[in-house]
């Protein structure tokens, strides 16, 4: 049972470049969700989604698009990566239930 | 709206003694939930331990206890006979339920060295 999986786990980028970050669950879970963590900040939700075909903007989603045309997938993307996005991006899913978010292993991403 | 804050960015402790983690958050919902989150230096995020709020009893998970004071707003973790591997960041993270959906809102987070 693999979980939540992020793909890539390391990328830098060139200013002005864009990107795609995978999650991929395999847990049947509804609920997907893209986060960052910079220092000092904690984690700050981008973009989520409660179900295949509909997203939702978060607390930070400037800058970002998301897409679930597959219930098991949650894509992030960068168009145009602008060194502010330099940061950890988490992927995590949730059923229905009460049990906490699985997370993914996590992307550090670079914008140089 | 709702926030959580953790006011300790860094706590340090001695290896086999406790220390507490402290959380306040900010809500105006009657019924919800709180967790703590782990993430070692490996970057996993590891969920450590959840509470209901509907429930005065406080939750217990092997050495990792909490303090739940729902008056008061505040949900501190109590970590007991402190080993090395404890150490890491530890978030303290609230759910967010408007309109049937869930979301997580997270605080900044504590980083805990533990001392041999």
């Amino acid at each position: 049972n693999a979980g939540v999986t992020q793909t890539p786990k390391f990328r830098v980028l060139k200013t002005g470049q864009s990107m795609t970050l995978l999650c991929a669950q395999d847990m049947n879970h509804e609920y997907m969700y893209w986060y960052r963590q910079d220092p000092g900040m904690g984690l700050r939700l981008i973009h989520y989604s409660v179900g295949e075909g509909t997203t939702a903007k978060g607390e930070v989603p400037d800058g970002y698009n998301v897409s679930r045309l597959k219930k098991q997938n949650f894509l992030l993307g960068l168009e145009s990566a602008a060194p502010s996005q330099t940061s950890v991006y988490f992927c995590a899913s949730n059923s229905l239930s009460n049990y906490g978010y699985t997370f993914g292993s996590g992307t550090r991403l670079t914008v140089v | 709206a709702q926030t959580v804050t953790q006011s300790q960015p860094e706590m340090s402790v001695q290896e086999a003694e406790t220390v507490t983690l402290s959380c306040t958050y900010d809500t105006s919902e009657s019924d919800y939930y709180l967790f703590w989150y782990k993430q070692p230096p490996s970057r996993q995020m590891i969920l450590v331990i959840r509470q209901e709020a509907y429930k005065q009893q406080n939750a217990t998970e092997n050495r990792f206890s909490v303090n739940f004071q729902k008056a008061a707003k505040s949900f501190s973790l109590k970590i007991s006979d402190s080993q090395l591997g404890d150490a890491a960041m530890y978030f303290c993270a609230y759910r967010v339920t408007t309109s049937g959906t869930y979301k997580y809102i997270f605080g900044t987070g504590t980083r805990l060295k533990v001392l041999a």
